[in-house]
């Protein structure tokens, strides 16, 4: 099963507004990220997570906050966001670059986030 | 810092026609090479990699190329159908860490 679930699959919400995106996997993979697209152009790294740490944060504003509560999943909360943030914000996960290879990043189907 | 140059922008070729996607790559300690067809609307998805000890990878009608010389991979599309149609991304994994670098993407059209 190389499958990464994600909810909600779209997501409109206020500049005001407080939210959760989910990601979740059950392949033993224990590297997850964050990334956000633009249309027509490509995933952009926002976080990763290996071992359930906080290993990488790509300088992205604090109204983006990530968190991993186990193994198989990954959260991030979303506040006071601005219009320029909509995008779809995907997760991936991975086998974990410390067993000696950085193993296949398998993406999940996104969420569509619209701020208004 | 660590970037990916992906050419062309966009390719159009007639159905059955082979499409080729070329991308080169700054750091010198990267050692993992996948590619990603992303349709409309849809996640990204790995086709094929290629890792730094080998210089060619195939799967079916697909290939990935690798001269580590020259910092360049590409992809080899052959007898393309119109469902080969979408973007396609080429990445790069950096020295450290769980890190791709993703190139800006290709548009495949493949007209029938």
């Amino acid at each position: 099963d190389t499958e990464v679930t994600q909810t909600p699959k779209h997501l409109v919400m206020g500049m005001t507004n407080k939210k959760s995106l989910k990601c979740e996997q059950h392949m033993g993979h224990r590297a997850m990220y964050w990334y956000k697209q633009k249309a027509k152009k490509p995933p952009e790294l926002m976080f990763v997570y290996s071992y359930e740490k906080l290993s990488i944060n790509e300088s992205v504003p604090s109204r983006f906050s990530p968190e991993c509560p186990n193994s198989s999943l990954l959260n991030l909360h979303l506040h006071a966001l601005q219009p320029e943030d909509s995008a779809l914000y995907l997760c991936a996960s991975s086998q974990d670059k410390k067993t000696g290879i950085l193993g296949e990043q398998y993406f999940g189907p996104g969420t569509r986030l619209t701020v208004t | 810092g660590e970037n990916v140059e992906q050419h062309p922008s966009t390719l159009s070729v007639q159905e059955g026609d082979s499409a080729v996607i070329k991308c080169t790559y700054s750091d010198s300690a990267s050692n993992y090479f996948p590619w990603y067809k992303q349709e409309l609307g849809k996640r990204p998805q790995l086709i094929i990699d290629i890792r730094s000890n080998v210089g060619e990878k195939k799967d079916q009608r697909i290939a990935v190329t690798l001269n580590k010389t020259a910092k360049h991979f590409s992809l080899h599309i052959t007898e393309t159908q119109p469902e080969d149609s979408a973007v396609y991304f080429c990445a790069a994994s950096i020295g450290y860490g769980n890190k791709l670098v993703f190139g800006a993407g290709t548009i495949l059209r493949v007209k029938s």
